[in-house]
C-alpha cells in the first residue's frame, strides 16, 4: 500500500542525547515535512523539503536537524540542544515542488518522543 | 502572511444532528482551504479541500465545507452527526501567491458527539 511510515511510534530520550525519527514514503512525491503537535497548540513546522538534496527551516527548527538524500526519506534528528522535545511528530508529504499548488498534504501516523 | 482560525476549542453535537465546525482565513491572495481529521494517537487524515469552482466541497464520511470568500470561512458540515465522528479537526490554508508555498494549520477543533 502507497503511504507514510513513520518509526518508531514510541521513543524515549535521555537527557544530553540526539535521536532520529525515521520517515519513508513511497507515493514519488516530491515535498516532505516534519510538523510538531502539542496539546492546545496545533501544528507546529519544524523542517520542510521541496526536492532531494534541498531543505528549509520552518518556524521552529532549533534544535532540529534534518536530511534529504533520497527523494522517499527525511529523517529528522533532535538533537540535545531542544530543550523541551516531548511531543507528537508528524511527518508529511505532497506531490507540488512548492509552487503554489493545491496539492494535499498526506500525513504518517506519528512519533511520540519522550524526554526521561 | 496567512493565518487560520477555529475559534471553538470543542464543540457538542447530539447524534443525528448537524454538526458545523467553524473556520476563518486570512491571505493576501487566493486561497486553497482543507480540512483534516485527527483520532487519538494517530496522524492527519484528510477529508476535503476546496481549490476552485464549486464553492461547496464534498468529503469523505459524508462531510462537506463551503466556501465563503466574502465572509473569508471554510466551515466544515455534516447532516448527520454520529459518535464515530468524535475527533479533532483541523482547517489549513495555503496562499497560491506564496513563495514559500507553506501551509498553515488551526489550532484544532475536538469535536465531541453525544450518544
Amino acid at each position: 500500500d502507497g503511504g507514510i511510515t513513520q518509526s518508531p511510534k514510541y521513543l524515549f530520550r535521555k537527557e544530553g542525547q540526539n535521536v532520529t525519527l525515521s520517515c519513508e514514503q513511497n507515493l514519488n512525491h516530491d515535498a516532505m515535512y516534519w510538523y510538531r503537535q502539542d496539546p492546545g497548540q496545533g501544528l507546529r513546522l519544524i523542517y520542510y523539503s521541496q526536492i532531494v538534496n534541498d531543505f528549509q527551516k520552518g518556524d521552529i527548527a532549533e534544535g532540529y536537524s534534518v536530511s534529504r538524500e533520497k527523494k522517499e526519506s527525511f529523517p529528522l534528528t533532535v538533537t540535545s540542544a531542544q530543550k523541551n522535545p516531548t511531543a507528537f511528530y508528524l511527518c508529511a508529504s505532497s506531490a507540488d515542488r512548492g509552487t503554489g499548488s493545491g496539492n494535499t498534504i498526506y500525513f504518517g501516523e506519528g512519533s511520540w518522543l519522550t524526554v526521561v | 502572511a496567512q493565518s487560520v482560525a477555529q475559534p471553538e476549542d470543542q464543540v457538542n453535537v447530539a447524534e443525528g444532528n448537524p454538526l458545523t465546525v467553524k473556520c476563518t482565513y486570512s491571505v493576501s491572495g487566493n486561497p486553497y482551504l482543507f480540512w483534516y481529521v485527527q483520532y487519538p494517537n494517530r496522524g492527519l487524515q484528510f477529508l476535503l479541500k476546496y481549490i476552485t469552482g464549486d464553492n461547496l466541497v464534498k468529503g469523505s464520511y459524508g462531510f462537506e465545507a463551503e466556501f465563503n470568500k466574502s465572509q473569508t470561512s471554510f466551515h466544515l458540515k455534516k447532516p448527520s452527526a454520529l459518535v464515530s465522528d468524535s475527533a479533532l479537526y483541523f482547517c489549513a490554508v495555503r496562499d497560491r501567491g506564496d513563495r514559500d508555498d507553506k501551509i498553515i494549520f488551526g489550532k484544532g477543533t475536538r469535536l465531541h458527539i453525544l450518544p
